[in-house]
């Protein structure tokens, strides 16, 4: 497609629950980043994928979150045992070659009741 | 200490005014940067890359002071267009190969 997409663009879910947030980067670019940004601040790193691995997950709060990208295009971020902490827009981008330049999608926003 | 510090605002200026934002980044080994601008609830989009020399782009322009690791942004003749929340960000090419970026200084212009 021409731009990063994300679905759902709005997901409300109730403390305990699983999610899982798909993100659809622009065809051809290999990097692909998610964010996560909350009320005020910047967006913070969560996980890299360069291909289908993941090159760097250091941004990953703990372990109910998993991020795959089984073919090397779209990513799934996936979230165990949400907590209300995790309400936050979660933003996804691509990058062809992973040197900065990024194209962000339009997030989805993620409240945890 | 954050990787990536900005003044947060916000600044209200009025149309055709001169406003300038700094940043100061701690990774020394930091080798690109750039300055995003965020819309109310919107994603981040990149508005200028910023060069060790210097860059302008029309209204608006980019400074790098590497010894001083201090990043800063100049914007010209105000319009009511610019409000926004404009992100300083800094992309290291090592083991961390991600954009890191600051939190923001969020300007309205006024009428």
């Amino acid at each position: 497609g021409a731009g990063v997409s994300q679905t759902p663009s709005n997901k409300v879910t109730e403390k305990g629950k699983y999610v899982e947030l798909r993100c659809d980067p622009i065809s051809g670019h290999t990097a692909l980043y998610w964010y996560r940004q909350s009320l005020g601040q910047g967006p913070e790193f969560l996980i890299y994928f360069q291909g289908t691995g993941a090159a760097d997950d250091s941004g990953l709060p703990n372990d109910r979150f998993f991020a795959v990208r089984p073919e090397g295009s779209v990513s799934t971020l996936k979230i165990q045992r949400t907590e209300r902490g995790d309400s936050a827009v979660y933003l996804c981008a691509s990058s062809f070659d992973g040197e900065g330049g990024y194209t962000f999608g339009s997030g989805t926003r993620l409240t945890v009741v | 200490r954050k990787e990536v510090e900005q003044d947060p605002g916000p600044f209200n200026v009025p149309e055709g005014a001169t406003v300038a934002f700094n940043c100061t980044y701690s990774n020394s080994a930091s080798q690109s940067f750039f300055w995003y601008r965020q819309d109310c609830r919107k994603e981040p989009k990149l508005l200028m890359s910023v060069y060790s020399s210097g860059n302008e782009d029309g209204r608006f322009t980019a400074q790098l002071n590497r010894a001083s690791q201090y990043i800063s942004l100049l914007i010209r003749d105000s319009k009511l267009s610019d409000s926004a929340t404009y992100l300083c960000v800094v992309f290291f090419s090592g083991s961390a190969r991600q954009l890191t970026f600051g939190s923001g200084t969020q300007l309205t212009v006024l009428p």
